[in-house]
């Protein structure tokens, strides 16, 4: 059974960094893309990064570039996310994402995590 | 970027109706758009890929169709659990993108 549990979400300050986790089980990790969706309270969803199966290519929306990292621990089945210099406009639920596809660098997504609530704040 | 507009935001229908949700993309993308539901505290759930094929395990009184910029998400026979808010996506073009949601109140 596919599962994707996230963690790492928390309070944090302007200016602030947090690391957010997503352990998956049910599959390799490294032959499917993997993607953050973040979503904030009341709002609709916004794809933020993903990470190709296979290999080390990652992508960013505009809005996070240099300041949010991708990355992917193959051994134990664990993709992250670090984000640097969070600002208010961060603060949002942050799903991890199965692709559908393992061929598809840009995918729909067939698997989600529960979620992990990242809160900027002063 | 490829921008996804869906009408309406939000619908009231009763049990057994018939609705129907619009998903526009502002250029085509071929087929290349999925449907999403997601209740209330909880993570999306993909129904519909690649504009009609539904996703195992989802009820087949679910059914999308279109192509190029214009798609459709029609639930029949609307149940009780069917309330929640129904997403688009297009994944024809990097960056992927989402529509704002229509929220379907029984």
């Amino acid at each position: 059974e596919v599962q994707l549990v996230e963690s790492g979400g928390d309070l944090a300050q302007p200016g602030g960094s947090l690391r957010l986790s997503c352990a998956a089980s049910g599959f390799d990790i490294n032959s499917y893309a993997m993607s953050w969706v973040r979503q904030a309270p009341g709002e609709g969803l916004e794809w933020v990064s993903t990470i190709i199966g296979g290999g080390d290519k990652t992508f960013y929306a505009d809005s996070v570039k240099g300041r949010f990292t991708i990355s992917r621990d193959n051994s134990n089945n664990i993709v992250s996310l670090q984000i640097d210099n969070l600002r208010a406009e961060d603060s949002a639920i942050y799903y991890c994402a199965k692709a559908q596809s393992p061929t598809l660098w840009v995918p729909a997504f067939d698997y989600w995590g529960q979620g992990t609530l990242v809160s900027v704040s002063s | 970027d490829v921008q996804m507009t869906q009408s309406p935001p939000a619908l009231s229908a009763s049990v057994g109706d018939t609705v129907t949700i619009t998903c526009r993309a502002s250029q085509g993308i071929g087929r290349w758009l999925a449907w999403y539901q997601q209740r209330p505290g909880k993570a999306p759930k993909l129904l519909i890929y690649k504009a009609s094929t539904l996703e195992t395990g989802v009820p087949s009184r679910f059914s999308g169709s279109g192509s190029g910029a214009e798609f459709t998400l029609t639930i029949s026979n609307l149940q009780p659990e069917d309330s929640a808010t129904y997403f688009c996506q297009q994944f024809e073009t990097a960056p992927l993108s989402f529509g704002g949601g229509t929220k379907v109140q029984i």
